[in-house]
């Protein structure tokens, strides 16, 4: 099974900041088969990024992906109040799914 | 528009089996490529996958709970069932059910359903 890490655990930061959120694998993800989806409150996730790199339907342009192998990135080029969230990243391409444990990005 | 609501009970005690239902619309999982998972989230906590199930029948479970799961599908009534045996208080979560599009991801999900475990 893949394990994800996701670091940092919470990322404080002020809006219109830049957010960096890391995924690392514990095997290389295959054919970067690494999504990224966001949480708040109360709400189910709601998926951001696919194949690594891809925005999902309506996914504003600051959100952007990138990565290979086992070293994954979800930027937020400037933060707006609506980002303020849980992060999770999510590996597909294994027979057995994973999620990692979370990005908290909070308001400094 | 797809739409996904997951329902069974809120409560169940412990060594009972759990079953959820998730009940779709806007698709057909009978369309290839296509499937749905089942993922659940304890109080405060990180998500965890559990099953999925594909239109070709194929099943996939999370290796640790594996033994406990079983997931089916009824194709006609636009339904995925999914079964926990053996349910423990650990195992109180809200549990979420969600679409699986053709490039694999998670999307979109359903609100989820809360299931406590206690005497």
């Amino acid at each position: 099974e893949i394990v994800l890490t996701q670091s940092p655990g919470t990322l404080s930061l002020s809006p219109g900041e830049r957010a960096t959120l890391s995924c690392r694998a514990s095997q290389s993800v295959s054919s970067s088969y690494l999504a990224w989806y966001q949480q708040k409150p109360g709400q189910a996730p709601r998926l951001l990024i696919y194949g690594a790199s891809s925005r999902a339907t309506g996914i504003p342009d600051r959100f952007s992906g990138s990565g290979s192998g086992t070293d994954f990135t979800l930027t937020i080029s400037r933060l707006e109040p609506e980002d303020f969230a849980v992060y999770y990243c999510q590996q597909y391409g294994s027979s057995s799914w994973t999620f990692g444990q979370g990005t908290k990005v909070e308001i400094k | 528009q797809i739409t996904l609501k997951e329902s069974g009970p809120t409560l169940v005690k412990p060594t009972q089996t759990l079953t959820l239902t998730c009940t779709f619309s806007g698709f057909s999982l009978s369309t290839s490529g296509v499937g749905v998972g089942w993922i659940r989230q304890p109080p405060g906590k990180a998500l965890e996958w559990l099953a999925l199930i594909y239109w070709d029948d194929d099943k996939r479970y999370s290796p640790s709970l594996k033994s406990r799961l079983t997931i089916t599908k009824d194709t006609s009534k636009n339904q995925v069932v999914l079964t926990m045996t053996n349910m423990d208080p650990v195992d109180t979560a809200t549990y979420y059910c969600a679409h699986v599009s053709a490039a694999g991801t998670l999307d979109p999900w359903g609100q989820g359903t809360l299931v406590t475990v206690s005497s």
